[in-house]
């Protein structure tokens, strides 16, 4: 059973880089067809998509965020990446790592997210 | 704001059916038959529910149901019980590798 868990520092300046690892377990990043996303949901607010890579290294980004946002990927760590630059408080929010599956254009699999707050 | 417009609330008594709606436009919900929607608890990971705008992955009982007419999709869930209190979101491909997403209804089973 493939499981995602978030992590990366919980604080971040105004104007810095945050930057979050999401780690997945139970089977290989490699395999498969599936894009590799990043989803966040501002506090009481709804869910927003930030991005995703394809298992060939393609990234497709939220037009709204794309000029900040990079995913990347670590295959021997089993490790995918986000890092989104310039950041305001209005990037505080709870970050999601999910997987979504072409065969059901549908995201599957999420993990449990983590706290990312832009605080001077 | 979100780009698909949810309830942000419904109820319901044990039994009955609850039906949430997904309202987008004719370049996303219309456009696609691409609607998924997530059952979440708090402090727990979203949950696919319905992908495809009505079919139900392997485990997901089948009182969830989902359907879509124009620009709006629903969600309906019947026979409810306490455990299907939860937050649920709508998801919507919108073309071009681009995905827009609903607010979330909160469900209160009462």
């Amino acid at each position: 059973q493939v499981q995602l868990q978030e992590s990366g520092p919980g604080l971040v300046k105004p104007s810095q880089t945050l930057s979050l690892t999401c780690t997945v377990s139970g089977g290989s990043i490699r395999s498969g067809d599936y894009y590799w996303s990043w989803i966040r949901q501002p506090p009481g607010k709804g869910l927003e998509w930030i991005g995703y890579m394809y298992n060939s290294g393609t990234t497709y980004y939220n037009p709204s965020l794309k000029n900040r946002v990079t995913i990347s990927v670590d295959t021997s760590r089993n490790q995918f990446f986000l890092k989104l630059s310039s950041v305001t408080a209005a990037d505080t929010a709870v970050y999601y790592c999910a997987r979504e599956a072409p065969s059901i254009v549908a995201f599957d699999i999420w993990g449990q997210g983590t706290m990312g707050t832009v605080s001077s | 704001q979100s780009a698909l417009t949810q309830p942000p609330s419904a109820s319901g008594s044990p039994g009955q059916s609850v039906t949430i709606s997904c309202t987008g436009t004719s370049s996303d919900v219309g456009g696609y038959n691409y609607v998924s929607w997530y059952q979440q608890h708090p402090g727990k990971a979203p949950k696919l529910m319905i992908y495809e705008v009505s079919k139900r992955p392997s485990g997901v009982p089948d009182r969830f149901s989902g359907s879509k007419s124009g620009n709006t999709a629903s969600l309906t869930v019947s026979g409810l019980q306490a455990e299907d209190e939860a937050d649920y979101y709508c998801i919507s491909y919108a073309g071009n590798n681009n995905w827009v997403f609903g607010g979330g209804t909160e469900l209160t089973v009462l």
